[in-house]
């Protein structure tokens, strides 16, 4: 089975703290993910990466920045942390199938609370 | 930009009951994704459907792609309070990586 494995279930940081999430994968799969899910706005997609030491840029990168170094590793850092970015946040892993499917593994997600 | 409409997207029912929820577009998909999300974990993928007519099921679920791939259905039969959860849909973006378009979710609580 796919496991994508965040490094905190919850987290509370203080405004101006610089805060970073990390997401491990252990299927060797090439595309990685950055989500942040609020209510009724759904998924929306910060950035993500396609290969080691890649990185694109989503629908909302602001405030954000990423790291991938290793294959498997992914890390989203917030700079300097604002009460707005206070959210669950989400990392994915896909296949670089060449396909049709697009099939994303989600992680359990973290819940940021910024004070 | 290729929008996913998901509807209702609440939905409140009782243990027993089927329920049908949709989810729509004006854009050709070449395949689409339901996942299902328990509150407070991410989104597990449920089924993947790829060619337009098909229908797949997952033991109550039955899962359908339209005929012109712009839009997916999914049934439930005889819910149980197992089956509460957000409902989300999802395509592939045109443009390469991978990137996938999400619908907000139907949200569904199903009542013992």
């Amino acid at each position: 089975d796919v496991k994508v494995t965040q490094s905190s279930r919850y987290l509370v940081k203080r405004t101006g703290e610089k805060v970073f999430l990390e997401c491990v994968q252990d299927m060797d799969h090439e595309n990685m993910f950055w989500y942040r899910q609020d209510p009724g706005l759904g998924l929306r997609l910060i950035y993500f990466s396609y290969d080691v030491k890649m990185k694109e840029k989503g629908d909302i990168p602001e405030g954000y920045s990423v790291s991938r170094e290793k294959k498997e590793r992914f890390s989203l850092i917030l700079e300097s942390a604002s009460t707005n970015q206070t959210s669950m946040y989400l990392c994915a892993s896909s296949f670089h199938l060449g396909g049709l499917t697009y099939e994303q593994y989600f992680g359990p997600g973290t819940r940021l609370t910024v004070t | 930009t290729q929008l996913l409409e998901q509807s209702p997207q609440f939905l409140s029912i009782q243990e027993g009951e089927n329920l049908t929820v949709y989810c729509n577009s004006s854009s050709v998909f070449s395949s689409l994704q339901w996942y299902r999300q328990e509150p407070g974990e991410g989104p597990v993928l449920l089924v993947t459907v790829v060619t337009g007519g098909e229908v797949k099921k997952l033991k109550r679920l039955t899962f359908q792609f339209g005929d012109a791939r712009k839009d997916s259905s999914l049934h439930i039969t005889a819910a149980q309070t197992g089956d509460t959860g957000l409902y989300l849909c999802a395509g592939p973006q045109s443009g390469g990586y991978q990137k996938v378009t999400f619908g907000i979710g139907t949200k569904l609580q199903v009542i013992p």
